[in-house]
């Protein structure tokens, strides 16, 4: 199967600052890659999907100005979680397809805990 | 709106016990996936099921599409400790095919 790579896999940061996580597709070009964010013990929650050439579109209920995403290539997507503050504390994971309802490839994720 | 749920949320189980999680959705769906992530991990693509009624087999996992393409079970034969992890299924979405939502996920545990 196709390969996602997403760095890094954990990150502790300081309240009221920023942090990239980034979303690479390694054997396959993405057009589309998708950002999850996942609570403890639940499901896997959209958060955005991110377009390649065009701004990102966003779940209802999701600020742009504070999770910015950014793709930059048919291989890479970042999310910066900007001011970053406690209850920003998850796991962040992204995701791509090869076109179409097809299989997700998902990232490894990102553990972020937010002091 | 539309909704996935999965039941049961939770099993804890003996090794070599059967294993059923079965999925519900408020909406027919094209297709449905399914999806294992462990503890600490992130979701893997088990398999696809498109047509109504289909049945798919790897190894000890059995996956059912519902006729009515509503609901999909996924079967474990005599789990093994390496089945242990959380089990989504996962439907494209009404307002947008290409985007997935997911069910709530049932958590297995397997006592060796």
């Amino acid at each position: 199967g196709a390969v996602v790579s997403q760095h890094p896999s954990r990150v502790i940061c300081k309240s009221g600052t920023s942090v990239k996580i980034e979303c690479r597709s390694l054997d396959f070009q993405a057009t589309t890659m998708f950002w999850y964010r996942q609570f403890p013990k639940q499901s896997l929650m959209l958060m955005a999907t991110s377009n390649e050439g065009s701004k990102a579109t966003y779940e209802q209920g999701v600020e742009k100005d504070k999770f910015l995403i950014n793709h930059a290539s048919l291989t890479l997507s970042t999310l910066t979680v900007t001011s970053a503050h406690p209850e920003d504390s998850s796991f962040y994971i992204c995701s791509a397809s090869m076109g179409g309802p097809t299989e997700a490839f998902f990232g490894q994720g990102t553990r972020l805990t937010v002091v | 709106g539309q909704q996935v749920m999965q039941i049961p949320q939770y099993q804890h189980v003996q090794e070599g016990e059967d294993f059923t999680t079965y999925c519900n959705s408020s909406t027919t769906l094209s297709n449905i996936q399914w999806y294992k992530q462990r503890p600490g991990g992130h979701p893997v693509f088990l398999i696809q099921l498109v047509k109504s009624g289909e049945v798919k087999k790897q190894k000890r996992l059995t996956f059912q599409f519902g006729e009515a393409k509503k609901n999909s079970s996924l079967h474990i034969t005599a789990t093994q400790t390496t089945d242990v992890g959380t089990y989504f299924c996962a439907g494209p979405r009404e307002d947008s095919s290409y985007k997935l939502i997911f069910g709530s996920g049932t958590r297995l545990l397997v006592r060796p």
